[in-house]
């Protein structure tokens, strides 16, 4: 059965640093798309980055970066240069393409806390 | 504006008081979606709708009803609602023919329904 993980609740980083927030998945679909998600407490629901199981480049957008490894498994997000703004929650998704019928699963979720 | 709109946005009710949250798209995405938020849960999907009369259930499909007779709206429907239904609940619209960044979902902003 298709499964999002995402194993930390919670974690704090420093201003202009580096985060990484992980997300493991299991499918046995050959088809699949990976996304994130920022939530702000506002409570929106913004899209920040996607890749497809076929695509050979880990995807990039902006500051915003997927480490993706699929043989792991793994789409970590990687957010380069935190600012103050990017305290949210931080979800991780898939969708299977072929059996999963575009079906979309969401993990728990991460919180971010950027510190001045 | 390219939007997804959802109402009421705040809704208190009753157990068993049938009620139906309304979603509508301007974008004419064929996907469409429901999605309930509880914490430590993440999002998990109620209902999907890859076009107008077809629809399927997602995770979590008991006690919710959806119809897609129009290819813009995909309202929700609690016919018995129960206080276990207390949620946060988004649509979600995207093009869902392929599977590419193009299925980038966009969410409404969401109802926060409580059930007394």
């Amino acid at each position: 059965a298709q499964k999002i993980t995402q194993t930390q609740p919670g974690m704090f980083v420093q201003e202009k640093e580096a985060v990484t927030l992980d997300c493991t998945y299991d499918t046995s679909d050959p088809s699949y798309g990976l996304f994130w998600y920022k939530q702000p407490s506002s409570g929106e629901m913004i899209f920040l980055i996607y890749q497809g199981s076929y695509d050979q480049q880990n995807a990039t957008e902006g500051r915003y970066s997927l480490n993706f490894q699929k043989a792991r498994k793994s789409a970590n997000l990687v957010i380069s240069a935190s600012q103050l703004g990017d305290s949210a929650m931080y979800f991780c998704a898939m969708r299977e393409g072929n059996t999963g019928g575009f079906k979309t699963i969401f993990g728990a979720g991460t919180r971010l806390f950027v510190k001045a | 504006e390219a939007q997804v709109t959802q109402n009421p946005r705040y809704l208190i009710t009753v157990t068993g008081k049938k009620l139906t949250v309304t979603c509508s798209q301007n974008m004419n995405h064929e996907y469409m979606s429901w999605y309930r938020q509880d914490p430590g849960l993440g999002l998990r999907q109620i209902y999907y709708s890859m076009n107008v009369e077809v629809t399927d259930k997602g995770d979590v499909p008991e006690g919710y009803k959806v119809s897609r007779k129009e290819k813009r709206n995909f309202p929700l429907i609690l016919e018995s609602p129960s206080p276990n239904q207390t949620s946060l609940y988004f649509c979600a619209s995207s093009h869902g023919q392929t599977m590419t960044s193009y299925n980038e979902q966009f969410f409404g902003p969401g109802t926060r329904l409580t059930v007394l």
